[in-house]
């Protein structure tokens, strides 16, 4: 079976636009979380979505959006780009809402902005 | 406040030398669960073990074995005759059942080097 696929695996933008990662769970898979991993930290949780709906939400401002689709597929959106969104973004699946089940990381996609 | 502490940033240690990552966690659930994954230069976090907050026995996975002591918060991480391939960053994470959005609290890590 597939892993968590993330896409693209990396993007350059440009201060002021807008970026959209998108998440492949692995199937079966039910919940989708991202990540944001700034070089040398340790990843900081955006969102979560189990079953289409937003369970969870980290401390990032507004221009931070997500949504889960039928699939179970996500998309993370991040408008007004800003430097300080330079960073990793993880998506990880798991099979149900909690953190029992731990969960399973995609490699990431790579933004930087310039 | 930091929910999870690593307080080694970097490590090194020679090839077959046994290395123990250590991890403190702070948290006020009576259920939680911990985690320490791998992230090797690929980016990926590779899971490597989870423990329940009621179950404190430690236990021996191939070459990881880990140390949970709920009376000091900590959660170590040892691995035995370490090789070339576990240099990576290492993070441990927290997990509280009560939290609705079920997100991981991570530590900042700890770059662990083993030198051939």
């Amino acid at each position: 079976d597939a892993g968590v696929t993330q896409s693209p695996t990396h993007l350059i933008k440009t201060r002021g636009q807008h970026v959209t990662l998108r998440c492949s769970p692995i199937s079966g898979h039910k919940s989708v979380s991202w990540y944001q991993q700034v070089l040398g930290q340790g990843p900081q949780f955006i969102f979560q979505y189990y079953e289409k709906e937003e369970r969870g939400r980290g401390n990032f401002p507004d221009r931070f959006s997500a949504r889960q689709f039928p699939n179970y597929s996500s998309e993370l959106n991040v408008n007004a780009l800003l430097l300080g969104d330079s960073a990793l973004y993880l998506c990880a699946s798991s099979r149900g809402g909690s953190g029992l089940y731990g969960y399973t990381f995609g490699s990431g996609t790579r933004l930087t902005v310039v | 406040a930091q929910k999870v502490t690593q307080a080694q940033t970097e490590i090194s240690v020679v090839e077959k030398e046994d290395v123990t990552l250590d991890c403190v966690y702070e948290t006020r659930d009576t259920t939680y669960y911990l985690f320490w994954y791998k992230q090797p230069p690929s980016g990926e976090l590779v899971f490597l073990i989870r423990r329940n907050s009621f179950d404190e026995q430690n236990e021996i996975s191939g070459r990881y074995s880990w140390n949970f002591q709920k009376s000091t918060s900590s959660f170590n991480f040892t691995i035995t005759a370490s090789q070339v391939v576990d240099s990576a960053v290492y993070f441990c994470a927290l997990s509280e059942a009560l939290d609705t959005g079920n997100q991981f609290y991570f530590g900042t890590g700890t770059s662990l080097t083993v030198i051939p």
